[in-house]
């Protein structure tokens, strides 16, 4: 079936540095990924559609100077936490849908983002 | 009227019984309706999905039933087994086939105890 790949799976960064995590459809072109970002014991809270080719839609309350998304081609889309704090410490998870019709969403196994 | 409404938040079922988890949905527009199983660390992931032109549908031991007159729909787990403890998403969006973004209801944490 088809797999997307994030990585790194955890990372631990000082505050200030930024953070690049990357999320790859492996076996499917994806036009478009999610990135979501999930506190312990809650849902997923969308932070920013990604599509390939052009900018990145960033929902509202999201600071796209912050969390900035580059989405260079069809398997690859990655999420840079600029100049982090500790609380952008997070789990971030990332989905992707294969660009073929009636294909469901197929998420990441998430990165878990330590600011100290 | 975007919001999924999802209940129980949490549900502790013995070993064998029935796991039911409930959603709510407005927009009548929402055409696809998945349901995603969620461990702890780990990407949700999809356990099975219903179109509103069925009212159940059927995975193995996992059920969804849909009910478009009163824009509700549940995920029925028979014979629970401790491996099914997770937290459990329903979701909807418009149009699967576009790049339109699905909505997750706030989850909930299923123990089925051994």
């Amino acid at each position: 079936g088809a797999v997307v790949s994030q990585h790194p799976s955890w990372v631990i960064c000082k505050s200030g540095t930024s953070v690049k995590i990357e999320c790859r459809s492996l076996d499917f072109q994806a036009t478009t990924m999610f990135w979501y970002r999930q506190f312990p014991k809650q849902s997923l809270m969308l932070m920013a559609t990604s599509n390939e080719g052009s900018k990145a839609t960033y929902e509202q309350g999201v600071e796209k100077d912050k969390f900035l998304i580059n989405h260079a081609s069809l398997t690859l889309s990655t999420l840079t936490v600029t100049s982090a704090h500790p609380e952008d410490s997070s789990f971030y998870i990332c989905s992707a849908r294969d660009r073929s019709y009636n294909s469901p969403l197929h998420f990441g196994n998430g990165t878990r983002l330590t600011v100290t | 009227q975007q919001q999924v409404k999802q209940s129980p938040q949490s549900l502790i079922v013995q070993k064998g019984g029935i796991s039911i988890i409930n959603c709510a949905y407005e927009n009548t527009a929402f055409d696809y309706f998945p349901w995603y199983q969620q461990f702890p660390g780990k990407g949700p992931a999809l356990l099975i999905a219903i179109r509103p032109d069925v009212s159940e549908k059927k995975e193995g031991r996992f059920t969804i039933s849909f009910n478009k007159s009163a824009k509700q729909f549940s995920l029925h787990i028979m014979d629970s087994q401790p491996g099914d403890s997770a937290t459990y998403f329903c979701a909807a969006s418009i149009a699967m086939n576009r790049d339109d973004k699905i909505i997750f209801g706030k989850g909930t944490r299923l123990h089925i105890l051994p």
